[in-house]
Parts: C-alpha cells; sequence; structure tokens
C-alpha cells in the first residue's frame, strides 16, 4: 500500500516568517493530494489540495507543490499568523474505485506571537 | 445539514468487552472511513467502505469489524477491547473525487 512520510514532525516559527512542511509518497499511482488542518481537540479540516496533473496551487497565503517525478509534495504558509498554529497533515490518495486516503504522521506548527 | 456524526463522542470500557462505535453522514457519499489517531502515528486507515455491503480492510484492521447495510451508516466494532486501542477514532466519508470530510471523533479509553 501507500506509503506517506512528512517532515518535520514540529516547526516553530515567529509570525510573519514562512513555514513549509514536505511530504514524500511511494505509490506513483496517487494522484490527489490534499492537507488537513487540525486545531486541538477538532477534526481535521481540508485546507488545500492538489492533483496529479497541477504542479503548485495557491490560496492566499497557502500553497501546495507537487513534483511527482521525485513523489513528493510541499505545504508553504506564508505571512504566518498564530492562528496558523495546528497539527498539518498531508495525505495521498488514488481517486478512483478504490478511494482510500493515506495521511502522513503529521506536523505540529507553532507561530509565536 | 448535519453532515457527519459519531457516537458515543467520549466512551470508557473495561478490557475484553465489545464497543459499538457509530458513524452517520447525510450526504449519501459512496465511501465512508474509519481512522484512528495516536500520537506520532497521525491518522491510520482502519477499514473503508466504498458502498453499501462492500467493505475492506486498511493499515490496522486487526481487532476491528465493520458493516454498512446501508449507505449513511458505517459503524465500527471493537469485539474484544484491549488496551491498545485507546485512541481517537475518526469517521470520514467523500465522493468518488475530492475532499474527504471528518467527523468530530470519538475518544475511547479501555481501561
Amino acid at each position: 500500500g501507500e506509503n506517506v512520510e512528512q517532515h518535520p514532525s514540529t516547526l516553530s516559527v515567529q509570525e510573519g516568517d514562512s513555514a513549509v512542511i514536505k511530504c514524500t509518497y511511494s505509490d506513483s499511482a496517487s494522484n490527489y493530494f490534499p492537507w488537513y488542518k487540525q486545531e486541538l481537540g477538532k477534526r481535521p479540516q481540508l485546507i488545500i489540495d492538489i492533483r496529479s496533473n497541477v504542479g503548485e496551487k495557491k490560496d492566499q497565503r497557502i500553497a501546495v507543490t507537487l513534483n511527482k517525478t521525485a513523489k513528493h509534495f510541499s505545504l508553504h504558509i506564508t505571512e504566518t499568523q498564530p492562528e496558523d498554529s495546528a497539527v498539518y497533515f498531508c495525505a495521498a490518495s488514488i481517486q478512483d474505485n478504490f478511494n482510500k486516503f493515506y495521511f502522513g504522521s503529521g506536523t505540529k506548527l507553532n507561530v509565536k506571537p | 445539514d448535519a453532515g457527519i456524526t459519531q457516537s458515543p463522542r467520549y466512551k470508557i470500557t473495561e478490557t475484553g468487552r465489545q464497543v459499538t462505535l457509530m458513524c452517520h453522514q447525510t450526504w449519501s457519499h459512496s465511501y465512508m472511513f474509519w481512522y484512528r489517531q495516536d500520537l506520532g502515528h497521525g491518522l491510520r486507515l482502519i477499514y473503508y467502505s466504498a458502498a453499501a455491503d462492500i467493505t475492506d480492510k486498511g493499515e490496522v484492521p486487526d481487532g476491528y469489524v465493520v458493516s454498512r447495510s446501508k449507505t449513511e451508516n458505517f459503524p465500527l466494532t471493537l469485539e474484544s477491547a484491549t488496551r491498545s486501542q485507546t485512541s481517537v477514532y475518526f469517521c470520514a466519508s467523500s465522493e468518488t473525487t475530492g475532499e474527504l470530510f471528518f467527523g468530530e471523533g470519538s475518544r475511547l479509553t479501555v481501561l
């Protein structure tokens, strides 16, 4: 099955700095790569996603890049704010009849005011 | 719009007891999933279902049983709970393509 590795496990930045979280995946058939944010005690919620036919996607301060050849994708958060503090999970999925999502182990982001 | 709901939200049980966690979704999504979340392991897939009466194992299925007699319900049963099954359990659903939607989670403690 798919194996998704995520780094770093913890990340501490100053407010206003950028944060980058990286993930690798093993199954070249994976074609959908979402990122989820989980605040303490809450459910994970989608913040951005990218499909395998796209190399980069942006949504305001958040961007995701995908390198299919190297099988890695990254989350970039610019101008970080204290409310960005949370655990972030990357995931990989093959969007077909077996729509399984495999998650990385998570990155705890702490944005210091 | 209720979305996806789980019950109970909190459960304490003893080793060897049977426990069932319920999951209900109102979107008529085809796919439903059960994940467990443990510190350092992220979200690990226990079981998933592509449609009513179609289920399959995920990464960590041992000790769990699922059923899906109706599209909207996907209960997870621990037949004989063990301490290692203490965890937060998330049910999720999705359509064929796109976003995975999570329930609020069920925190299970096995004493």
